[in-house]
């Protein structure tokens, strides 16, 4: 009963340096979302995929880039973090795009970039 | 441009008391809107979800409420209980791949 899975929890990063964070789903759901969540804002769609190999740019994609080699995974790379990218990451995913269809969530990873 | 707003940021209720949390929002054309209830350091756990043609849907205490032609949705919660406090976020499903999320209410009930 796992649903939506996301590695690592918590990370610290220095400017410059890289890392990959990943999103896991056991649903077999077609569609999966990349959102960032800051203070006082609600979420923003940084990257979705409709199916796997499939990728789109959302709302904040600068900077960050996706990749969905298998449908129950969706990765979210940053090759050179900037401190404006300190934020919460949530990765969501749905069934279809169907009026009756919620998002999933995972429970975030929160990452600082010094 | 759609924009979503929730009001009040932050409200605080002794326990026992019905409350109603809202969401408004710009642009009547939506498809559908998402009521979530996020807990500190926890994702995103879905409380209902309310089709562009439904008016409402209830599940438990809560009861959620949709009115496009005046652009607000409530979340309507009855007796709570301090297991209540969270934040509580809507999100407008605006078609495509395009979601829409206000910043929450943040709730606390006290016992």
């Amino acid at each position: 009963n796992a649903g939506v899975t996301q590695t690592p929890k918590f990370r610290v990063l220095k400017t410059g340096q890289s890392m990959t964070l990943l999103c896991a789903q056991d649903m077999n759901h077609e569609y999966m979302y990349w959102y960032r969540q800051d203070p006082g804002m609600g979420l923003r769609l940084i990257h979705y995929s409709v199916g796997e190999g499939t990728t789109a740019k959302g709302e904040v994609p600068d900077g960050y880039n996706v990749s969905r080699l298998k449908k129950q995974n969706f990765l979210l790379g940053l090759e050179s973090a900037a401190p404006s990218q300190t934020s919460v990451y949530f990765c969501a995913s749905s069934e279809t795009q169907g009026s009756n269809q919620p998002q999933h969530f995972g429970d975030g990873t929160r990452l600082s970039i010094l | 441009k759609q924009e979503v707003t929730q009001i009040p940021a932050a409200l605080s209720v002794p326990e026992g008391e019905n409350l109603v949390l809202n969401c408004s929002f710009t642009d009547s054309a939506i498809y559908n809107l998402q009521w979530f209830r996020q807990d500190p350091g926890k994702g995103l756990t879905s409380l209902l979800l309310i089709q562009s043609s439904q008016r409402e849907q209830t599940s438990g205490r809560l009861n959620a409420s949709l009115d496009k032609s005046s652009g607000r949705s409530t979340l309507y919660i009855a007796a709570s209980q301090p297991g209540d406090s969270a934040t509580y976020l809507c999100a407008l499903h605006t078609g495509g791949f395009k979601t829409i999320f206000g910043a929450g209410t943040r709730l606390f009930v006290k016992a």
